[in-house]
């Protein structure tokens, strides 16, 4: 069974700087999605950036991008230029071609300070 | 803001009561998936719903049940609840063959005295 493992479970940064948040998994499977999603304090999963497997340019969404490496099983979040609105709880996650189920991590809290 | 609801948004019940979780699903999208999220855990995968079939259950008693109606929207049954079935209940949904993208509701927090 894949397993996704976050090694942060706090973090905090000063508004406007460069953050990175870790994110290792475990998978035997070729084929698959990978996830952040973000957590605010309303409880709403907010999907902040997907990358495919077989994609081997990161993935990119105007302030966040990911540094996805594929031997080392690692998807790293670099978040650009922080935001207060970007306090939230950051998960990583994990999803099979053709299946919808997410498989999390147990997630970084991510605080920006102004 | 996604087109999943969730309701209720908060309830309390009481250890071996039963309750029923909702979920609407977004427009255009045919599975369903339900998650519990411990409070300071990531969600965990409950069940899936396609096409009113289970399609799918993670490690779940069978206590917890589930239905989707031909509308798409979904249903979460927990019976005999536990103290440890507290917890934020979070419904996604997705389109079969779309582009993976899942859609939240913003869960109900369920609290078992």
């Amino acid at each position: 069974a894949q397993t996704v493992t976050q090694s942060q479970p706090e973090m905090s940064v000063q508004e406007a700087e460069t953050v990175t948040l870790s994110c290792t998994y475990d998978t035997s499977e070729n084929n698959y999605y990978l996830f952040w999603y973000k957590q605010p304090p309303s409880r709403q999963m907010i999907l902040v950036i997907r990358q495919e497997a077989y994609k081997q340019q990161n993935a990119t969404e105007n302030r966040f991008s990911v540094n996805f490496q594929k031997a080392a099983k690692s998807f790293s979040l670099k978040i650009s230029d922080s935001q207060l609105g970007d306090t939230a709880m950051y998960f990583c996650a994990f999803m099979f071609f053709g299946n919808e189920k997410l498989t999390f991590g147990t997630g970084t809290r991510l605080t920006i300070i102004p | 803001e996604t087109g999943v609801t969730q309701s209720p948004t908060h309830l309390i019940k009481t250890r071996g009561q039963q309750v029923t979780l909702r979920c609407s699903s977004q427009s255009g999208h045919n599975t369903v998936s339900w998650y519990q999220q411990a409070l300071g855990q990531g969600p965990q995968f409950i069940f899936q719903y396609y096409r009113e079939e289970e399609n799918g259950r993670g490690n779940f008693p069978p206590r917890f049940s589930g239905l989707q109606f031909p509308n798409y929207s979904s249903e979460l049954n927990v019976n005999a609840l536990e103290l440890d079935d507290s917890a934020l209940y979070l419904c996604a949904s997705t389109r079969r063959g779309g582009n993976t993208e899942a859609f939240f509701g913003q869960g109900t927090r369920l609290t078992v005295v």
